[in-house]
């Protein structure tokens, strides 16, 4: 079960915009960054955005981070049919037991 | 570029050792701020962190896990090494390698992952 939360599904047509939030507590997000992966079918997860809003790179514009309080979003502007993905928000969470980086429960965006 | 690469067997029994190594090419896992990482994905569900070795060799492993897991690193190698005992099927998964970068360790260099099936 993880503590950081996300819609299972997004959806949206070509070029439209989808955004993705991620909802987490003092302990993860509202104390710590956020980076974001995106995992498409078969592959492993790579890197999209890291310290809440940075992109690294090779990765497009079309895709931006923020955060606020303790919820985090990915913003897909333009969207094409290759972004057809999961997508997981990711924070350290600094629990009585020691840090722990947890993801989040992850989002599987479609292309209608 | 750096480049991960996992190796190991892909069944275990049950009550055994899950033993996995990750071979880094590209860059020295003892140089750097980098954060030496294993991740694990249960097929069709999300990402698990396990633990990480730093490139000084102090490691940190997840609470849920820490009471079964080492991980190790042979330098001379360039290799880092994950140690799960007592398995279960709960812990049939694809495991990944991958470098954590800085402080707040985005993952930025990830192995294709190897599947591990726990079953008798």
């Amino acid at each position: 079960q993880s503590v950081l939360t996300q819609p299972p599904s997004a959806s949206g047509t070509p070029g439209q915009r989808v955004t993705i939030f991620c909802s987490g507590s003092s302990s993860n997000i509202g104390g710590n960054t956020v980076n974001w992966y995106q995992q498409l079918p078969g592959t492993a997860p790579k890197l999209l955005i890291y310290t809440n809003n940075k992109r690294p790179s090779g990765v497009p514009d079309r895709f931006s981070g923020s955060k606020s309080g303790t919820s985090a979003s990915l913003a897909i502007s333009g969207l094409q049919s290759e972004d057809e993905a999961d997508y997981y928000c990711a924070a350290w969470d600094d629990t009585l037991n020691g840090p722990d980086y947890v993801f989040g429960t992850g989002t599987k965006v479609t292309v209608l | 570029q750096v480049q991960l690469q996992e190796s190991g067997p892909g069944l275990v029994k049950p009550s055994q050792t899950l033993s996995l190594t990750c071979s880094v090419s590209g860059g020295s896992i003892s140089g750097g701020d980098y954060y030496w990482t294993w991740i694990r994905q249960p097929p069709g569900k999300g990402l698990e962190w396990i633990g990480y070795i730093y490139y000084s060799g102090s490691t940190s492993y997840s609470p849920s896990l820490k009471s079964r897991v080492t991980i190790s690193r042979d330098t001379s190698k360039n290799q880092f090494s994950l140690r799960l005992n007592s398995v279960t099927a709960a812990d049939t998964a694809v495991y990944y390698c991958a470098r954590g970068l800085g402080s707040s360790s985005p993952l930025d260099r990830w192995g294709q992952g190897t599947l591990v099936t726990v079953s008798s």
